[in-house]
């Protein structure tokens, strides 16, 4: 059974840097073909997919956001780390990060997701 | 990169009636779409991958069809637990936009 939980801070302030990790069981980040995504979601509004990590380390980033964005993984602890630079109130969501296989190309299973606040 | 547009933005039913979702890209996704169902306070669930298939514990009152860049999901008789809001998503390339989502509530 595939699981993931994401952990992080509730409250950052402007401008700060945002780390979130996303902790894993039931899978390998080893393993050929798997990655781990994030995706947010703000209060009320739709998913926004972040980024992607997989296996061999090739990343991928909203094009948005990727001047902000480093997705690194830790395959000895099953954690994937999402940083996000220089936070503002428009990025309080909550973000979820999610299972993905590169043959299949959904996400699934999701964490349950974790909200962040950007406040001064 | 490609752009997911959904509709209609909400659909009110009622219990037992059939809900038509639209999904559209904004270039040819082929099969390579999935639908994903949210309810308040939970993470979203994975209901249809290639466009039409079922995933894992899914009733089949849940269909999905489409190809191209045209998609429809459909829940052929509403139970009171599919009131949500339901995101498609492409998955042909990186980056993975999701659609706007298209809340079903109750008329």
């Amino acid at each position: 059974q595939i699981t993931l939980k994401e952990s992080g801070p509730t409250l950052v302030k402007p401008t700060q840097t945002l780390t979130l990790t996303c902790t894993f069981s039931g899978f390998s980040l080893s393993t050929t073909g798997v990655g781990v995504g994030w995706i947010r979601q703000p209060p009320g509004k739709a998913l926004e997919w972040l980024a992607l990590i997989y296996w061999d380390d090739d990343t991928r980033y909203s094009p948005s956001l990727k001047s902000r964005l480093t997705v690194t993984k830790d395959t000895s602890k099953n954690q994937v780390v999402l940083t996000m630079t220089n936070m503002d109130p428009v990025d309080t969501a909550t973000y979820y990060c999610a299972h993905r296989h590169l043959n299949r190309g959904w996400f699934d299973p999701w964490g349950q997701g974790t909200l962040v606040i950007v406040s001064s | 990169e490609i752009v997911m547009t959904q509709s209609p933005g909400t659909l009110s039913l009622s219990p037992g009636e059939r809900a038509t979702l639209s999904c559209r890209a904004s270039q040819s996704v082929s099969n390579n779409l999935a639908w994903y169902q949210q309810k308040p306070g939970q993470a979203p669930r994975l209901l249809i991958y290639g466009a039409s298939s079922r995933a894992t514990g899914i009733p089949d009152r849940f269909s999905g069809s489409g190809s191209g860049t045209d998609f429809t999901l459909t829940i052929s008789r509403l139970e009171p637990e599919d009131f949500a809001v339901y995101y498609c998503q492409q998955y042909f390339v990186s980056p993975l936009p999701f659609g706007p989502g298209t809340k079903v509530d109750v008329k």
